[in-house]
């Protein structure tokens, strides 16, 4: 995950309140993707975005709005945080039908 | 609903043993299938990808594809302690990623 780096790490809020998360990649690669981690479920999609300003949802997107104004950054919104949005996050960005890489992950309490 | 499994584990094997991770998925349409390796508390990281029917293999790791059958292995010959992680396996169709659950796996010194 040495091209991909995620903001905050770990980050504790309170339900209701907004929380954004920010996916960073200096590998110009023109796929990004947020996903959700939690016991049992394994890695399951939120949103992805192939392109400037093109996103489109994932598996489990609702409760969350993504944005992509550069190629480089792909930010998730929690527009009002909930106890079942505690979660890890993880970004991913691939290119082409390639494998994806994973950044290091968001460690999300929301109490 | 496109869906992948696995056993969820864990699958212990002693050091020295072959490691078999299998794994299913539902639709017919996929095209790529990826395993992963994640240590705990770190996020995961490719280990092999395979696109035909058949084998692949790469050091001491194998993935076997049969798209007839929609099944999709991993073989670690001679594991080791450091092999103990959890495998994911990872389904495309395009550019959308399906995974399973994962398989923990232990071996055992």
């Amino acid at each position: 995950d040495a091209g991909i780096t995620q903001s905050p790490r770990h980050k504790v809020t309170e339900t209701g309140t907004p929380v954004t998360l920010r996916c960073h990649q200096t590998e110009n690669h023109r796929y990004m993707y947020w996903y959700r981690q939690d016991p049992g479920h394994g890695l399951r999609l939120i949103h992805y975005s192939y392109g400037v300003k093109d996103t489109d949802k994932g598996e489990v997107s609702d409760g969350y709005s993504v944005s992509r104004s550069k190629t480089e950054d792909f930010l998730l919104t929690l527009e009002s945080a909930t106890s079942s949005q505690t979660s890890v996050y993880f970004c991913a960005i691939s290119e082409g039908r390639e494998t994806q890489y994973f950044g290091p992950g968001t460690r999300l309490l929301v109490l | 609903q496109k869906e992948v499994e696995q056993n969820s584990g864990p699958l212990s094997v002693p050091e020295g043993a072959i490691a078999s991770l299998n794994c299913t998925y539902s639709d017919r349409g996929s095209q790529s299938f990826f395993w992963y390796r994640q240590y705990s508390g770190k996020s995961p990281e490719l280990i092999m990808f395979i696109y035909s029917n058949g084998d692949k293999e790469d050091g001491r790791f194998t993935a076997q594809l049969n798209k007839a059958s929609q099944y999709v292995s991993l073989l670690i010959r001679d594991s080791q302690p450091s092999d103990s992680a959890t495998y994911l396996c990872a389904v495309s169709y395009g550019q959308n990623f399906v995974f399973g659950p994962g398989t923990r796996l232990s071996v055992l010194p």
